[in-house]
């Protein structure tokens, strides 16, 4: 099946400092998307970007899929963006979505 | 809308009983998933489904089993329960396939 790396696997950071995570995955997908768990354990979908660039406020991501990698941005971070990061993407040829494991970011005040 | 809903937020079972995991969807998706996250590691697929009637195992479906009689329900059984699904199942679903995933807000199980 298809490889999700994440990195860095864990990252902290100032309030204030800007942050860029990677994901690589090893075959063609048809779906990527990003997601936050915040410290309650609840996932909140943050892109759906399986090629291209989006912007959600403080947040933004880009896929490059032909060069099967996603990065998400995240600029003046604040305390309540810690939590665990998650790309997920699914294979052109299937219907699951497979996780990576994940970035572990704490922004301290 | 109400989204993906899951019932109940918290269980605690023990070694050898049985429960079900309801899912809800009210977005009228075709596809439902069924996901577990163990501490500090990322979700995976248990079962999926592609419609009311289908359903398949995804990567880890050893000691479950789920049922698709409508659109909008997705129950995931557990029989037998064991203390290695002790986990937090997270139930998903899209519009198509390749389609953004919404997940509902998680069930602590904890089997003792």
């Amino acid at each position: 099946g298809i490889q999700v790396e994440q990195s860095p696997p864990d990252l902290i950071l100032q309030e204030g400092a800007n942050s860029t995570l990677r994901c690589n995955f090893s075959d063609s997908v048809n779906n990527l998307q990003w997601f936050h768990q915040n410290p309650w354990g609840q996932l909140i979908n943050l892109f759906y970007i399986p090629s291209g660039t989006k912007q959600n406020g403080r947040l933004s991501a880009t896929t490059v899929a032909t060069e099967r990698y996603s990065l998400l941005y995240i600029s003046s971070s604040q305390t309540t963006d810690s939590g665990v990061y998650f790309c997920a993407v699914e294979e052109t040829s299937g219907s699951r979505l497979t996780f990576g494991e994940g970035t572990q970011l704490t922004v301290n005040p | 809308n109400a989204g993906v809903t899951q019932t109940p937020k918290f269980r605690i079972l023990k070694i050898g009983q049985s429960m079900t995991l309801q899912c809800t969807q009210d977005m009228n998706h075709n596809y439902m998933y069924w996901y577990r996250q163990d501490p500090g590691m990322g979700l995976k697929l248990i079962y999926y489904s592609v419609g009311a009637g289908i359903t398949d195992k995804g990567e880890v479906p050893n000691g479950y089993n789920v049922s698709r009689s409508t659109t909008e329900d997705f129950p995931l059984r557990l029989e037998l329960a064991a203390p290695s699904q002790t986990s937090v199942y997270f139930c998903a679903s899209s519009y198509y396939v390749g389609g953004d995933r919404g997940f509902g807000p998680g069930t602590r199980l904890t089997v003792t």
